[in-house]
């Protein structure tokens, strides 16, 4: 079975510019989570949606970052416009319910120049 | 405050030498804790969920266990190939989806 589907793997962009991330779930789940995790803070919770609802943004840095989830395969986190400080890996993953085990994709490295 | 402490933050083995990775945590009535294993470049990967003091889970060389205030990871005879990060975290009673993450323990084991 496909795990947790994560694009692109590698961003590289100059300060200013607009980044979207985009995951796909594992097909079934019904709760999917966008992390961050830098050397200095760990792995932090961006966004929390439940069956396609956002339920909690409370870790969304500002309001340069959105996330949406159109349907239940797929989702985006966008931060517009990107700041060398949001250079970090970004984690999408998935649970079959929000209080089950979390799969984690692959991430995406993001570095703002 | 809930809170997950990970120590060390760094361990170095030669092959073959048993130890054990701590998670100390704090919360208000524990629904689980996880363990993940984290490679270079890749996402963390599932490893065990504990519910409950006492509970044991077995997988390959790793063991991990769980009291009313920590966890083990304990490692048997490692290999080259358990070098990683491994992270731990736990979900309250009072969250339905919330993670509670320690910083993880980077383990290094030489041939």
């Amino acid at each position: 079975d496909a795990g947790v589907i994560q694009s692109p793997r590698h961003e590289v962009t100059e300060m200013g510019q607009e980044v979207t991330l985009r995951c796909k779930p594992i097909s079934g789940h019904n709760s999917l989570f966008w992390y961050r995790q830098t050397m200095m803070r760990g792995l932090e919770l961006l966004i929390y949606f439940n069956n396609n609802v956002p339920i909690d943004d409370s870790g969304m840095p500002e309001d340069r970052f959105s996330a949406k989830m159109p349907n239940a395969s797929f989702s985006t986190l966008k931060i517009q416009p990107s700041e060398p400080r949001d250079s970090a890996v970004y984690f999408c993953a998935s649970s079959l319910e929000a209080v089950d085990t979390q799969y984690f994709g692959p991430g995406t490295r993001l570095t703002v120049l | 405050e809930d809170q997950v402490t990970q120590s060390p933050e760094a361990l170095r083995l030669q092959e073959g030498e048993s130890s054990s990775l701590n998670c100390s945590y704090t919360v208000s009535g524990l629904r689980g804790l996880f363990w993940y294993r984290q490679d270079p470049g890749k996402g963390p990967e599932f490893l065990f969920t504990l519910y409950s003091a006492g509970e044991e889970k077995e997988k390959e060389r790793l063991k991990a266990t769980l009291t009313k205030k920590e966890s083990f990871l304990h490692i048997t005879a490692p290999k080259p190939e358990d070098s990683a990060t491994y992270l731990c975290a736990v979900q309250g009673m009072d969250s339905n989806y919330q993670l509670i993450w320690g910083a993880g323990t980077k383990l290094i084991i030489k041939p």
